[in-house]
């Protein structure tokens, strides 16, 4: 089985402070792992993936995020937040259930502070 | 190219009464999924479309039936509502492996009173 954590329902940062928001995962078999943005009243987006070779992975509008096998975690990061940045993030895990399909975390809300 | 969409983008029902939610998707992707979101809860898989002609139980599928038409459309019908089901679904599609991104469509917000 597999299932997604991710540590702190909201996170409020400053306009211009580095973004942090934590995934932390669990799978039996290696993961492909995901990050999705939901900007408010619309679908998902997907921002980064993680799926084999290197782990430091590079989104849209600066975003990363580190797979990090040893810590079983998907950190995703930004330097500086911007005000157009606020919004919910999904971090989502796939792979080795048969189902093609995501399972999800309970998400982060982001505010950026002006 | 529109994506992935949904219709309709509300929905009021009273307790009891049926619908159906309507995706399609022009991207010629292999899979679609339907998910359900709660507050709090993140995104849950209802049910989920491999290929054209099968379709598969995820992780909430009660009170819930699908319906892959062809490869471009994936219904999802409540027969008899219940407030419980009150939530925003989602459809999504993908080409069809694990690795895939999946593209949403835009939602559906479903009151059941």
């Amino acid at each position: 089985a597999q299932s997604v954590t991710q540590l702190g329902s909201h996170v409020s940062v400053s306009e211009g402070a580095l973004v942090l928001l934590r995934c932390n995962y669990s799978s039996s078999v290696p993961p492909y792992l995901f990050w999705y943005v939901q900007y408010p009243n619309q679908g998902l987006q997907l921002l980064l993936k993680y799926t084999t070779g290197a782990t430091l992975v590079k989104g849209i509008n600066g975003f990363e995020a580190e797979f990090k096998k040893s810590e079983t975690s998907f950190h995703l990061t930004k330097p500086s937040a911007h005000m157009s940045d606020a919004a919910e993030y999904f971090c989502a895990v796939s792979g080795g259930t048969g189902r093609r399909a995501l399972t999800f975390g309970s998400g982060t809300r982001l505010q950026v502070q002006p | 190219n529109a994506g992935v969409t949904q219709t309709p983008k509300f929905q009021v029902l009273k307790t009891g009464q049926s619908m159906t939610l309507q995706c399609a998707q022009d991207m010629n992707h292999n899979s679609m999924y339907w998910y359900r979101q709660d507050p709090g809860m993140g995104l849950r898989l209802i049910y989920y479309s491999a290929s054209e002609g099968t379709t598969d139980k995820g992780e909430v599928p009660n009170g819930y039936n699908v319906s892959r038409l062809n490869k471009r459309e994936f219904s999802l019908r409540l027969e008899s509502a219940a407030p419980s089901q009150t939530s925003v679904y989602f459809c999504a599609s993908s080409v069809g492996t694990d690795s895939d991104t999946q593209y949403f469509g835009p939602g559906t917000r479903l009151t059941v009173l």
